[in-house]
């Protein structure tokens, strides 16, 4: 089976843009979310989204946003970008349920200028 | 409030030894505790879970450990080798028998080095 797959990989945004990242999850999983790594904060969840519907939410402010397709790829959007949204946001899939192991895609590398 | 901690921030052993990596959490109401280990500029890869209802796992040379009255577990991998070097995350969850509902909590890596 193909693993988890982002695009782009990587993207250079200026401050106040708004950017689209998207995530395909591995074949059969329909649970998808979302973690933003950084140095100073580590791995942080986001959010998840499982049959199109967002099902948990971190805290992050709301110009963080998501969304899955019927497909369950799914998309997350960055409005308003800030110096600080530079990282790299990483998308995991897990079939759910019962099992919870999430594998995770190769991230997007995010540089806010 | 750091609900998974991973206090050694790098952890340096030789090549055939064993390595102990050490995860704590503070929320009881954890039930699935996973590793993953991770390269740079890449996703976190998957190595080893555990359930609470189970206290050892083991995948050829990798061992998960969980102590629930101590809140603690630990990896062990043995023998280490110089491939395995990389930061490693503990993360747990909350499965509540309906799923995760996707939200792991990360300790913040320890980065293991194994030198030949």
């Amino acid at each position: 089976k193909a693993g988890v797959t982002q695009t782009p990989r990587y993207l250079i945004k200026t401050r106040g843009q708004q950017v689209t990242l998207s995530c395909s999850p591995i074949s059969g999983h329909r649970s998808v979310s979302w973690y933003q790594q950084t140095p100073g904060q580590g791995l942080q969840f986001l959010f998840e989204y499982f049959s199109e519907t967002q099902r948990n939410k971190g805290n992050f402010p709301g110009r963080f946003s998501g969304r899955q397709f019927s497909n369950s790829r799914s998309e997350m959007n960055v409005s308003t970008l800030e110096l600080g949204d530079s990282a790299l946001y990483l998308c995991a899939s897990s079939i759910d349920p019962p099992n919870d192991t999430q594998y995770f895609g190769p991230g997007t590398r995010l540089t806010v200028l | 409030d750091q609900q998974v901690k991973q206090n050694s921030p790098s952890l340096s052993v030789q090549e055939g030894r064993i390595s102990i990596l050490n995860c704590d959490y503070t929320n009881s109401m954890f039930d699935y505790f996973l590793w993953y280990k991770k390269y740079p500029a890449e996703g976190p890869t998957f190595l080893i879970s555990i359930s609470s209802i189970k206290d050892k796992n083991e995948d050829g040379r990798f061992t998960v450990f969980l102590n629930k009255s101590a809140k603690h577990l630990s990896l062990h991998i043995v023998p280490s080798q110089p491939g395995d070097s990389a930061v490693y995350f503990c993360a747990a969850c909350r499965s509540g028998g309906g799923g995760s509902q996707g939200n792991l909590i990360f300790g913040k890596g320890t980065k293991l080095s194994v030198k030949p």
